[in-house]
């Protein structure tokens, strides 16, 4: 139990184009997801809480109006990186809350972005 | 908010050894502390966690332990082996649901 998917695992796009990437608890509800960035070998650095029906939360830095986070359901939230710029290259991984484990939370497998 | 620092930042040890692991944190309202593995590429694996009604929580090789008065918690590994090379990342969250703040990882190596 407790699985979470990402999709896609990589991808590779252009300068000036957007991508999105998708997050889903597969057997458990989650009002709250969580996105992370991180960078080759640093820490994972959290980017906003999500939670379902509502606007995203996001961290000091992080501009909400490029990195665009939807949680419409309580197994998907999205995160869409417009304009993308080589700098946005990244790992990026959404984990989730099981609402009914105080606590502990479930990632995603993560997904490569690479801009060229 | 949470801030977590975590020391040492690369760890060598012999196969056999233990390995220790320290992070501190800075938010007296947390009370959820997991430690995972993390390894190239790919997701954080959970190895143990602790909450803070408890001191110390072992699993096998494994062990943490916990100091609420002192703002600290840490990792130790005995019986290392090859295997457990990896980046090690403590976090910290409270109860109310908010998001996992990590340490910035500890690069483990053990050499045979």
């Amino acid at each position: 139990g407790a699985v979470v998917s990402q999709h896609p695992s990589w991808v590779i796009c252009k300068s000036g184009t957007s991508v999105k990437i998708e997050c889903r608890s597969l057997d458990f509800q989650a009002t709250t997801m969580f996105w992370y960035r991180q960078f080759p070998k640093q820490s994972l650095m959290l980017m906003a809480t999500s939670n379902e029906g509502s606007k995203a939360t996001y961290e000091q830095g992080v501009e909400k109006d490029k990195f665009l986070i939807n949680h419409a359901s309580l197994t998907l939230s999205t995160l869409t990186v417009t304009s993308a710029h080589p700098e946005d290259s990244s790992f990026y991984i959404c984990s989730a809350r099981d609402a009914d484990r105080v606590g502990e939370q479930y990632f995603g497998p993560g997904t490569r972005l690479t801009v060229t | 908010g949470e801030n977590v620092e975590q020391h040492p930042s690369t760890l060598s040890v012999q196969e056999g050894d233990s390995a220790v692991i320290k992070c501190t944190y800075s938010d007296s309202a947390s009370n959820y502390f997991p430690w995972y593995k993390q390894e190239l590429g790919k997701r954080p694996q959970l190895i143990i966690d602790i909450r803070s009604n408890v001191g110390e929580k072992k699993d096998q090789r494994i062990a943490v332990t916990l100091n609420k008065t002192a703002k600290h918690f840490s990792l130790h590994i005995t019986e290392t082996q090859p295997e457990d090379s990896a980046v090690y990342f403590c976090a910290a969250s409270s109860q109310a649901g908010t998001a996992l703040i990590f340490g910035k990882g500890t690069t483990l190596s053990v050499s045979s």
